[in-house]
Formats: structure tokens, sequence, C-alpha cells
């Protein structure tokens, strides 16, 4: 069955670094991955989407790449600030290119000033 | 971005009886929403597709007598847990999009004493 692993629950990291967060998943082929943010008792926030087909994408200090390969999107969040502190959540697209999507359990981020 | 309501935020009920939670598209028409739950710490499972004018599809082990879905028109979705159980509390978060990217709604925190 496909699964999805987001590389750690936690990660800190010492404000205006840059944050990286991996994504890799097996079993699967999916059309398009995204990346959302998560605050505590909300719901979800799109960030970024990125296509099968496309290797980077970036908004603004969000960058995200995808290596159909290795099975794998990286998402880096540069210059990091403490109101970038978040769950952040990797979902996989379908691959008859639905809108269902398959979310991994995600990385909770903490930036320390 | 497209928003998306979601009523209840909070609601607390006694078991047996059962809830109604509302999923709303304010600013877009959508064929599809999607329905998913959150236990604390854990990733989003999807529980079902809500389609309009025809019948939701239901993911595996979720039983679709006990979490009735109705999608009557092109902005709402109700999703109403039945016979609601202590087992039953959680996060119901609801999701849609004019396209591939979701936008969820603020999620209904579900307590069944």
């Amino acid at each position: 069955s496909q699964k999805i692993e987001q590389n750690s629950e936690a990660l800190n990291i010492q404000e205006g670094k840059t944050a990286t967060l991996t994504c890799n998943y097996t079993n699967y082929s999916p059309a398009y991955l995204q990346w959302y943010r998560q605050d505590p008792g909300r719901g979800p926030v799109f960030l970024l989407l990125i296509r099968e087909n496309e290797k980077e994408k970036r908004k603004e200090r969000l960058k995200v790449t995808f290596d159909t390969t290795l099975k794998q999107s990286l998402f880096h969040i540069t210059a990091s600030q403490p109101a970038d502190s978040a769950t952040y959540l990797c979902a996989l697209g379908s691959p008859t290119g639905s809108y269902q999507l398959t979310f991994g359990k995600g990385t909770k981020l903490s930036v320390i000033p | 971005g497209a928003v998306v309501s979601q009523h209840p935020s909070r609601v607390i009920c006694k078991s047996g009886t059962s809830v109604k939670i509302e999923c709303r598209s304010l600013d877009f028409q959508a064929t599809t929403m999607f329905w998913y739950r959150q236990f604390p710490k854990k990733s989003l499972m999807l529980m079902a597709t809500s389609n309009e004018g025809s019948k939701a599809t239901y993911e595996q082990g979720v039983e679709k007598d006990k979490f009735l879905i109705n999608h009557a028109s092109l902005t709402l979705s109700t999703l109403t847990v039945t016979s609601a159980h202590p087992e039953d509390s959680s996060f119901y978060i609801c999701s849609a999009g004019p396209q591939y990217e979701q936008y969820f709604g603020p999620g209904t925190r579900l307590t069944v004493t």
C-alpha cells in the first residue's frame, strides 16, 4: 500500500536559518504534491503545489522541490521566523488527477528566536 | 485564496444523539468536498468524498450509516454523526477547492460525553 513519510516529527531551528523538511513516499505515483501549514486547533492552509513534471517551485521565502525518481519532496523556508512555527503537512495528489489528497503525518517546526 | 467555512467550531453532545456539521464554500462552487478526521498529533484521515447530487464515496473502514454525508448544493456539504459515542470525539475538517489546491474549513471539535 502507499506510504508517505515526513522525516521527523519535530524540527527545531534557529531564527534566520533555512528550515528543510522532507517528504518521502513509496508505492505511489502522484500527479502532483502539495504542502500545507497547520496551526494547533485549525484547519490546514495551502502553501504550494508542484506537479510531477516540475522540479522546483518558489513562493516568497518558500521553496519546494519534487524528485519523482527518488520519490521525495523537500520543503525549504529561508530566513525562518518564529511566526513560521507550525506543523507542515505533505500531501500527495491522486495519480488519476482527481482532487483527492493523501497526507503525511506532518513535521512540527519550531523556530527559536 | 478561496474560503471554506465550517459550522459549528465546537460541539458537545450526549452519547446516542446525532450531530450535524456544515461545510460551505463561500466564493466558489464545489462539486466535490472532502471530509477528514484528525486525532491529536496524527495526520488527517480522509473519511469520505462528498459529491454534489450523488452519493458520497467512503473510505475503507468508515461506516456510511454512522457518518451520513449530504451534498445538496454546489456550496454546501453536511456531515451528520449519528448515534454518537465517546469514541467519535475528534476534530472533523472539510475541504474543497476550485482546482487541485484544497481550502480547508477551520474544523469542528466534537466531544461526546
